[in-house]
């Protein structure tokens, strides 16, 4: 079955600072691999997906994640956080032919100025 | 292009009544979700519907959930007789039925439940 973890509930880091959230799943196949941000009370926004080609993808807010398919692994990465960045985050797999979204359970960003 | 559009935003019910949630998908968009938020987790799905048909409701717990969609455009998510742990966000989402492109599931600002 597809799943998704993310090891880290909280974290913390300091304004300025580089930042990476851990993402790890399980597919069977080539999986479509996605990271959305979600600001308190707010949806779920796209930040940046994998599909297929260079391992390496850029998305908004100087976003960028890797995917390492030896690892299982989709992690995001910024060099320098932003205060405006604390929200949570999670990580998704999408589930081949039936385009399903299996979402992780989130990781807690919190900035201190 | 407006978003996927959700109503009500909140809602406060005591246990035993029932509920329902309104979703609006983006235009053209034949996959719809409904996923549910409990606090401090991530988007659990409940249902996907594949314009008006189920593509998956497994974990949908039938004997107090329903969703429709009727002609394949909005939905409604029901809950009768609620309960207390229903307390959570709702989430509508859609997304075209592809891998290719742009695809990216496109998500409401949710309804927050809270089940007294």
């Amino acid at each position: 079955a597809q799943s998704v973890t993310q090891p880290d509930i909280h974290i913390t880091v300091s304004e300025g600072a580089s930042l990476e959230l851990r993402c790890n799943y399980s597919y069977g196949a080539t999986p479509y691999l996605f990271w959305y941000v979600q600001s308190p009370g707010q949806g779920l926004q796209l930040l940046l997906k994998y599909f297929s080609g260079d391992t390496l993808v850029q998305g908004i807010k100087g976003f960028e994640a890797e995917f390492k398919r030896s690892q299982s692994s989709f992690n995001l990465r910024k060099p320098s956080v932003h205060w405006s960045d604390a929200a949570e985050y999670f990580c998704a797999v999408g589930a081949g032919g039936t385009y399903k979204y299996i979402f992780g359970t989130g990781t807690r960003l919190k900035v201190l100025a | 292009e407006a978003g996927v559009a959700q109503s009500p935003r909140y809602k406060i019910i005591e246990k035993r009544q029932s509920v329902a949630f309104w979703c609006n998908p983006i235009s053209g968009h034949a996959t719809l979700y409904w996923y549910q938020q409990i606090l401090g987790q991530g988007p659990k799905l409940l249902i996907q519907f594949q314009n008006n048909g189920v593509v998956d409701d497994s974990q949908l717990p039938k004997d107090r959930f329903s969703a429709e969609r009727l002609k394949g455009v909005d939905s409604t998510l029901k809950i009768q007789p609620a309960k207390l742990e229903d307390s959570a966000v709702y989430l509508c989402a859609s997304s075209l039925a592809s891998w290719e492109g742009n695809t990216e599931a496109f998500f409401g600002q949710g309804t927050r439940l809270t089940v007294v």
